[in-house]
């Protein structure tokens, strides 16, 4: 079957503009999680998506949204980009979001270069 | 504040060899620690999931410890190949439904033939 899909791939911004990444989980998994990784900070959650309502929510700014549509699919958004902003965003996708059960898969990430 | 350290950035180990990497926590009691392996340019893909009430998990030629009282869990490699290189990712997560995974920043293997 297939795995999680994200697009785009690769994405070049500048600063203040907005930007919407996109995830497609495997199909059968409700479950949706985001996650930021940089350099510095490593691998950091963003919010997690079940059944189209938010579960959970990292420490991100508001700029940072998200929504999961009833096909499970989800988006990101981020508005009024920062040079911070610059990172990989992995999405990852498992059954029912039980993190001792269910295994995540990851999608291949979308690399943001914010200019 | 949760604080996870991978306490190398980097391990060079030879072909053959078994590698230990080592995750330690602070502040935060998870119910469960998962690992994952990462390559360049690809998510992180999951390979080990052990809980806190186990002591030890084994998969192939993979096998993870878990010690609450010492709050750290080691994650061996045996009979080392190249294809392990890769970064390997620990991460703890807690009980609650929706809870959310907490990640170190990794240590990178290079195996060497």
């Amino acid at each position: 079957k297939a795995g999680v899909t994200q697009t785009p791939r690769y994405l070049i911004k500048t600063r203040g503009q907005q930007v919407t990444l996109s995830c497609s989980p495997i199909s059968g998994h409700r479950s949706v999680s985001w996650y930021q990784q940089t350099p510095g900070q490593g691998l950091q959650f963003l919010f997690e998506y079940f059944s189209e309502t938010q579960r959970n929510k990292g420490n991100f700014p508001g700029r940072f949204s998200g929504r999961q549509f009833s096909n499970s699919r989800s988006e990101m958004n981020v508005s009024t980009l920062e040079l911070g902003d610059s990172a990989l965003y992995l999405c990852a996708s498992s059954l029912q979001g039980d993190k001792s059960t269910d295994t995540q898969y990851f999608g291949p990430g979308t690399r943001l270069t914010v200019l | 504040s949760q604080k996870i350290e991978q306490n190398s950035e980097a391990l060079n180990i030879q072909e053959g060899k078994t590698a230990t990497l080592t995750c330690n926590y602070t502040n935060y009691s998870p119910a469960y620690l998962q690992w994952y392996r990462q390559d360049p340019g690809r998510g992180p893909v999951f390979l080990l999931l052990i809980r806190e009430n186990e002591k030890e998990k084994r998969k192939e030629r993979l096998k993870v410890t878990f010690d609450t009282t010492l709050k750290q869990s080691l994650f061996h490699i045996t009979a080392s190949q190249p294809a392990d290189s890769a970064t390997y990712l620990c991460a703890l997560a807690g009980n609650q439904a929706g809870t959310a995974l907490i990640f170190g920043k990794g240590t990178t293997l290079s195996v060497s033939s």
